[in-house]
Protein backbone atom coordinates (compact mmCIF):
# COMPACT_ATOMS: atom_id res chain seq x y z
CA UNK A 1 0.00 0.00 0.00
CA UNK A 2 1.60 2.92 -1.11
CA UNK A 3 1.22 5.94 1.29
CA UNK A 4 1.40 9.61 0.31
CA UNK A 5 3.24 10.71 -2.56
CA UNK A 6 4.19 13.64 -3.44
CA UNK A 7 6.25 15.37 -6.28
CA UNK A 8 8.58 16.94 -6.91
CA UNK A 9 10.64 16.13 -4.33
CA UNK A 10 13.51 19.31 -4.73
CA UNK A 11 12.95 22.50 -6.68
CA UNK A 12 14.15 25.91 -7.26
CA UNK A 13 12.29 28.90 -8.68
CA UNK A 14 13.14 32.08 -9.33
CA UNK A 15 11.28 34.99 -6.89
CA UNK A 16 8.23 36.38 -9.16
CA UNK A 17 7.07 32.57 -10.77
CA UNK A 18 4.71 30.26 -10.13
CA UNK A 19 4.92 26.88 -8.84
CA UNK A 20 2.64 23.68 -8.79
CA UNK A 21 3.19 20.80 -6.51
CA UNK A 22 1.66 17.02 -6.45
CA UNK A 23 -0.41 15.07 -3.82
CA UNK A 24 -1.51 11.39 -4.43
CA UNK A 25 -3.20 10.49 -1.13
CA UNK A 26 -2.87 6.96 1.02
CA UNK A 27 -5.34 4.81 -0.37
CA UNK A 28 -8.68 4.76 1.01
CA UNK A 29 -7.98 8.56 1.90
CA UNK A 30 -10.61 11.41 0.46
CA UNK A 31 -8.60 13.89 2.58
CA UNK A 32 -6.04 15.97 1.94
CA UNK A 33 -4.21 19.02 3.62
CA UNK A 34 -1.56 21.11 3.17
CA UNK A 35 1.54 22.87 5.34
CA UNK A 36 4.39 24.74 4.75
CA UNK A 37 7.11 24.51 7.15
CA UNK A 38 9.98 26.53 7.32
CA UNK A 39 13.85 26.26 8.19
CA UNK A 40 13.46 25.14 11.66
CA UNK A 41 10.07 25.40 13.03
CA UNK A 42 7.06 22.93 12.85
CA UNK A 43 4.49 22.85 10.35
CA UNK A 44 2.03 25.32 9.48
CA UNK A 45 -1.41 24.29 8.07
CA UNK A 46 -2.70 26.45 4.84
CA UNK A 47 -5.92 24.65 3.61
CA UNK A 48 -7.57 21.67 3.50
CA UNK A 49 -9.45 19.84 0.50
CA UNK A 50 -12.17 17.68 0.47
CA UNK A 51 -15.02 16.75 -1.91
CA UNK A 52 -13.09 19.31 -4.54
CA UNK A 53 -13.40 21.97 -2.30
CA UNK A 54 -11.72 23.52 0.06
CA UNK A 55 -12.86 23.31 3.45
CA UNK A 56 -10.66 25.23 5.87
CA UNK A 57 -7.85 27.81 5.32
CA UNK A 58 -4.88 28.43 7.62
CA UNK A 59 -2.95 32.40 7.59
CA UNK A 60 -1.89 31.98 4.20
CA UNK A 61 -2.43 34.63 1.26
CA UNK A 62 -4.45 34.46 -1.90
CA UNK A 63 -1.27 33.44 -3.70
CA UNK A 64 -1.38 30.39 -2.00
CA UNK A 65 -4.05 28.17 -3.85
CA UNK A 66 -4.95 24.80 -4.60
CA UNK A 67 -7.06 21.76 -6.60
CA UNK A 68 -8.54 18.15 -5.45
CA UNK A 69 -9.46 16.03 -8.41
CA UNK A 70 -11.98 13.10 -8.45
CA UNK A 71 -9.47 10.65 -7.66
CA UNK A 72 -8.60 12.73 -4.58
CA UNK A 73 -5.10 13.86 -5.65
CA UNK A 74 -4.08 17.37 -4.92
CA UNK A 75 -2.52 20.22 -5.98
CA UNK A 76 -0.71 23.84 -4.50
CA UNK A 77 -0.31 26.64 -6.24
CA UNK A 78 1.98 29.49 -5.20
CA UNK A 79 1.43 32.19 -7.84
CA UNK A 80 4.16 35.53 -7.48
CA UNK A 81 7.03 33.48 -5.37
CA UNK A 82 9.04 35.61 -2.58
CA UNK A 83 11.71 34.55 -0.98
CA UNK A 84 10.17 33.84 2.06
CA UNK A 85 8.59 31.06 0.28
CA UNK A 86 11.49 28.76 0.22
CA UNK A 87 10.16 25.92 2.83
CA UNK A 88 9.07 22.75 2.68
CA UNK A 89 5.77 21.72 1.37
CA UNK A 90 4.37 18.52 3.01
CA UNK A 91 0.96 16.58 2.14
CA UNK A 92 -1.40 14.80 4.14
CA UNK A 93 -3.78 12.37 4.04
CA UNK A 94 -6.81 11.59 5.98
CA UNK A 95 -10.47 9.60 6.42
CA UNK A 96 -13.09 9.52 8.34
CA UNK A 97 -12.79 5.78 8.44
CA UNK A 98 -9.68 6.30 10.12
CA UNK A 99 -10.56 8.40 12.56
CA UNK A 100 -9.25 11.34 10.46
CA UNK A 101 -5.70 10.37 11.40
CA UNK A 102 -3.45 12.72 9.07
CA UNK A 103 -0.39 10.37 7.01
CA UNK A 104 2.25 12.97 5.81
CA UNK A 105 4.57 12.92 2.73
CA UNK A 106 7.80 13.04 2.39
CA UNK A 107 7.08 16.66 1.33
CA UNK A 108 8.62 18.74 -1.90
CA UNK A 109 11.53 21.27 -0.80
CA UNK A 110 11.29 24.40 -2.76
CA UNK A 111 14.16 26.89 -2.83
CA UNK A 112 12.98 30.62 -4.21
CA UNK A 113 16.22 32.47 -5.98
CA UNK B 1 -6.87 23.58 19.91
CA UNK B 2 -5.45 23.35 23.07
CA UNK B 3 -1.67 24.51 22.94
CA UNK B 4 1.31 22.46 23.91
CA UNK B 5 4.69 23.14 25.36
CA UNK B 6 7.55 20.73 24.91
CA UNK B 7 11.26 21.27 25.92
CA UNK B 8 13.13 22.08 23.04
CA UNK B 9 15.37 19.57 22.97
CA UNK B 10 16.53 16.49 25.00
CA UNK B 11 19.56 13.86 25.25
CA UNK B 12 19.05 10.14 25.67
CA UNK B 13 21.73 7.10 25.65
CA UNK B 14 21.07 4.09 22.96
CA UNK B 15 19.44 1.77 24.74
CA UNK B 16 17.82 3.32 27.88
CA UNK B 17 13.82 4.73 27.70
CA UNK B 18 13.48 8.27 26.21
CA UNK B 19 10.60 10.22 28.36
CA UNK B 20 9.78 12.95 26.43
CA UNK B 21 6.89 15.34 28.51
CA UNK B 22 4.12 17.39 27.13
CA UNK B 23 2.12 19.98 29.17
CA UNK B 24 -1.43 20.75 27.49
CA UNK B 25 -3.14 22.12 30.38
CA UNK B 26 -5.93 23.96 28.74
CA UNK B 27 -7.34 20.32 26.92
CA UNK B 28 -10.85 20.07 26.35
CA UNK B 29 -12.83 16.99 27.54
CA UNK B 30 -12.84 15.58 23.23
CA UNK B 31 -9.81 16.25 22.28
CA UNK B 32 -6.88 13.34 22.34
CA UNK B 33 -2.96 13.79 22.46
CA UNK B 34 -1.02 13.27 19.26
CA UNK B 35 2.26 12.26 18.35
CA UNK B 36 4.39 12.68 15.65
CA UNK B 37 8.26 12.93 14.89
CA UNK B 38 9.84 14.21 12.20
CA UNK B 39 13.33 12.83 10.94
CA UNK B 40 15.61 15.22 9.80
CA UNK B 41 13.80 16.69 6.39
CA UNK B 42 11.64 14.08 5.88
CA UNK B 43 7.38 13.84 6.76
CA UNK B 44 6.40 13.98 9.88
CA UNK B 45 5.30 10.03 11.30
CA UNK B 46 2.37 9.10 13.41
CA UNK B 47 3.58 7.78 16.69
CA UNK B 48 0.60 7.22 18.99
CA UNK B 49 -2.40 8.97 20.28
CA UNK B 50 -5.07 8.66 23.21
CA UNK B 51 -7.69 10.18 25.32
CA UNK B 52 -6.86 9.31 28.80
CA UNK B 53 -5.83 5.79 29.60
CA UNK B 54 -2.11 4.66 28.38
CA UNK B 55 -1.74 3.90 25.44
CA UNK B 56 1.10 1.27 23.56
CA UNK B 57 1.96 0.16 20.39
CA UNK B 58 5.27 -1.57 18.57
CA UNK B 59 6.61 2.34 18.43
CA UNK B 60 6.37 3.50 21.90
CA UNK B 61 3.99 4.04 24.89
CA UNK B 62 1.99 7.26 26.02
CA UNK B 63 1.19 8.29 29.55
CA UNK B 64 -1.62 10.59 30.60
CA UNK B 65 -2.19 11.94 33.43
CA UNK B 66 -5.14 11.71 35.28
CA UNK B 67 -5.99 15.29 35.34
CA UNK B 68 -5.08 14.87 31.39
CA UNK B 69 -3.05 18.37 31.68
CA UNK B 70 0.32 16.48 30.70
CA UNK B 71 1.54 13.42 29.36
CA UNK B 72 4.70 11.61 28.19
CA UNK B 73 6.23 9.98 25.22
CA UNK B 74 8.19 6.49 25.89
CA UNK B 75 10.53 4.96 23.94
CA UNK B 76 11.43 1.90 25.69
CA UNK B 77 15.01 0.89 24.36
CA UNK B 78 15.47 4.29 22.25
CA UNK B 79 18.05 3.50 19.19
CA UNK B 80 20.19 6.37 17.36
CA UNK B 81 17.36 5.93 14.50
CA UNK B 82 14.49 7.38 17.05
CA UNK B 83 16.85 11.06 16.57
CA UNK B 84 14.33 13.38 15.66
CA UNK B 85 12.00 16.33 16.07
CA UNK B 86 8.88 14.70 18.26
CA UNK B 87 5.65 16.97 18.20
CA UNK B 88 2.50 16.52 20.66
CA UNK B 89 -0.20 18.04 19.51
CA UNK B 90 -3.46 17.70 20.80
CA UNK B 91 -6.83 17.67 18.52
CA UNK B 92 -10.42 17.13 18.51
CA UNK B 93 -10.78 13.39 17.37
CA UNK B 94 -13.31 12.28 14.55
CA UNK B 95 -13.09 16.50 13.79
CA UNK B 96 -11.02 16.61 10.48
CA UNK B 97 -9.44 20.08 11.59
CA UNK B 98 -5.92 20.92 11.16
CA UNK B 99 -3.09 19.63 12.99
CA UNK B 100 -1.85 22.67 15.16
CA UNK B 101 2.40 22.04 15.53
CA UNK B 102 4.72 23.80 17.70
CA UNK B 103 8.33 23.82 17.97
CA UNK B 104 8.16 19.92 19.27
CA UNK B 105 11.43 18.48 20.85
CA UNK B 106 14.59 17.49 19.49
CA UNK B 107 15.63 13.91 20.86
CA UNK B 108 19.43 13.51 20.27
CA UNK B 109 19.95 9.79 21.12
CA UNK B 110 23.71 9.24 21.77
CA UNK B 111 25.88 6.42 21.72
Amino acid sequence: DAGVTQSPTHLIKTRGQQVTLRCSPKSGHDTVSWYQQALGQGPQFIFQYYEEEERQRGNFPDRFSGHQFPNYSSELNVNALLLGDSALYLCASSSPSGGFLAFFGQGTRLTVV
Amino acid sequence: DAKTTQPPSMDCAEGRAANLPCNHSTISGNEYVYWYRQIHSQGPQYIIHGLKNNETNEMASLIITEDRKSSTLILPHATLRDTAVYYCIVRVYLLNNDMRFGAGTRLTVKP
